[in-house]
C-alpha cells in the first residue's frame, strides 16, 4: 500500500514562474521528509529535506512546506529554470526492522520547464 | 557528491542465471540500501544493511539476497533471475561512523545498474 503519494505524474511550467510539486502521506509516524531530483540515466540526487518539527525549510530557489495536520508537503521552485526539468521524488522516513531508517518514496512527478 | 559506485552499470542476462550487483562506497557510512525503480512504482526498498554482516529485508525482498562483509561493499544477488527482476537498481548510503543510535535519514544514491533479464 502506497504510503507516500504524488498524485500528479507530470507538470509543465514556464521558465521564470513558480513550480509547485505536491506530496501526501498516510503514516503519521513519518517525521522526516525529503525531496530528490532525478535526471534520466542518473541516480536520484538529494535536494532538500524537512523535519516534522518545522513547517518550512528554504534553500535558495527551493522551499519545502509541511502541513502535518493534512499530512501534506509541497516543494516550491522559484523561479523555475529549464535545468530544473527532471523527475522529482518525495520521500518520507520511517523506522524499519532492526535500528534502521528507510525511505518510502512516491512515484515521482515529471517536471518540464519550458523557455 | 558521495563516493558511491555501482558495478556493472548495465547487464543483460538470461532467466535462471545468477546475478550479483555490487555497491561500493568510500564514505565509511554505516547504512547501505538497495532499491529498484520501475515505471509506475517509484523506488522500492529491497534490502538494507545497518552494519557489517547486519542486513534486513525491505518491501520487495523476495528473490533477492544481500551480503555485507566489509563496510564499503554491499552486494545484491539474484539467485535465479526472472524477467520480473528486469529493472534499474540503485544503491544508497546514509549515516556516518557516529555513535550508536545516531539517526541519519538523508540517503545518497549511486548511479544505478540497468538489469535486463531475457
Amino acid at each position: 500500500d502506497q504510503q507516500v503519494k504524488q498524485n500528479s505524474p507530470s507538470l509543465s511550467v514556464q521558465e521564470g514562474r513558480i513550480s509547485i510539486l505536491n506530496c501526501d502521506y498516510t503514516n503519521s509516524m513519518f517525521d522526516y521528509f525529503l525531496w530528490y531530483k532525478k535526471y534520466p540515466a542518473e541516480g536520484p540526487t538529494f535536494l532538500i529535506s524537512i523535519s516534522s518539527i518545522k513547517d518550512k525549510n528554504e534553500d535558495g530557489r527551493f522551499t519545502v512546506f509541511l502541513n502535518k495536520s493534512a499530512k501534506h508537503l509541497s516543494l516550491h521552485i522559484v523561479p523555475s529554470q529549464p535545468g530544473d526539468s527532471a523527475v522529482y521524488f518525495c520521500a518520507a522516513s520511517g523506522f524499519v526492522g532492526n535500528s534502521g531508517y528507510a525511505l518510502n518514496f512516491g512515484k515521482g512527478t515529471s517536471l518540464l520547464v519550458t523557455p | 557528491d558521495a563516493g558511491i559506485t555501482q558495478s556493472p552499470r548495465h547487464k543483460v542476462t538470461e532467466t535462471g542465471t545468477p546475478v550479483t550487483l555490487r555497491c561500493h562506497q568510500t564514505e565509511n557510512h554505516r547504512y547501505m540500501y538497495w532499491y529498484r525503480q520501475d515505471p509506475g512504482h517509484g523506488l522500492r526498498l529491497i534490502h538494507y544493511s545497518y552494519g557489517v554482516k547486519d542486513t534486513d529485508k525491505g518491501e520487495v525482498s523476495d528473490g533477492y539476497s544481500v551480503s555485507r562483509s566489509k563496510t564499503e561493499d554491499f552486494l545484491l544477488t539474484l539467485e535465479s533471475a526472472t524477467s520480473s527482476q528486469t529493472s534499474v537498481y540503485f544503491c544508497a548510503i546514509s549515516g556516518t561512523s557516529g555513535p550508536e543510535g545516531f539517526r541519519t535519514d538523508t540517503q545518497y544514491f549511486g548511479p544505478g545498474t540497468r538489469l535486463t533479464v531475457l
